[in-house]
């Protein structure tokens, strides 16, 4: 059973742009959420996506957005890039159909540095 | 909001010797999970609880869900140097796909 997949895994980009990660999730589960890791603030949610609509949705500006696909990829969107944007985005897919079904299967992330 | 607080963020410890990490909140779970991170990876699911007072053992690790399922202990007997690495518990409210996490316990078990 294939895992989580993300692509790419790194990512340079200037202040100002825009940038597109994408999520593929494990066959079957139709819940992708998306993490922010940094060392100063750890795991945070941004938003999770059930069925192609957002269920859920952490405390970050607008400027990150997301959508889900009928085959369950997903992507996540980050306009007007910040330096404080870099950071390891992480994408978890579950069942999230059952409290046991809450269990996240996480990619191995993309590295995004902002210069 | 809710929050979970983990402690102690860092740890260094000797080969052989036992540990506890501990994960508490003001609030309550309907369950609540425990990852491994190595650097540049993500998070690796290690178990999950959710029955308050729940007791789950995977190998030399012992977790523990609290009976108000508010706090989660995880325990390391005899630690070895492949054990080191970012311990992280995060919480779930509801069947959604949503998770609090927990800042995270640096381990490192020198041999």
């Amino acid at each position: 059973k294939a895992g989580v997949t993300q692509t790419p895994r790194y990512l340079i980009k200037t202040r100002g742009q825009q940038v597109t990660l994408s999520c593929s999730p494990i066959s079957g589960h139709r819940s992708v959420s998306w993490y922010q890791q940094t060392p100063g603030q750890g795991l945070q949610f941004l938003f999770e996506y059930f069925s192609e609509t957002q269920r859920n949705k952490g405390n970050f500006p607008g400027r990150f957005s997301g959508r889900q696909f009928s085959n369950s990829r997903s992507e996540m969107n980050v306009s007007t890039l910040e330096l404080g944007d870099s950071a390891l985005y992480l994408c978890a897919s579950s069942l999230a159909a059952s409290r046991r079904g809450t269990e996240a299967f996480f990619g191995q992330g993309t590295r995004l540095t902002v210069v | 909001t809710q929050l979970l607080e983990q402690s102690p963020q860092f740890l260094s410890i000797q080969e052989g010797e036992n540990l506890t990490v501990y994960c508490n909140s003001s609030s309550v779970f309907s369950s609540l999970q425990w990852y491994r991170q190595e650097p540049g990876e993500g998070p690796v699911l290690l178990v999950t609880v959710v029955t308050g007072g729940e007791v789950k053992k995977l190998k030399r690790l012992t977790f523990q869900f609290g009976d108000a399922r508010k706090d989660s202990s995880l325990h390391i007997t005899a630690a070895q140097p492949g054990d080191t690495g970012l311990y992280l518990c995060a919480g779930a409210s509801g069947n959604t796909g949503k998770l609090i996490f927990g800042q995270g316990t640096t381990l490192q078990v020198k041999p």
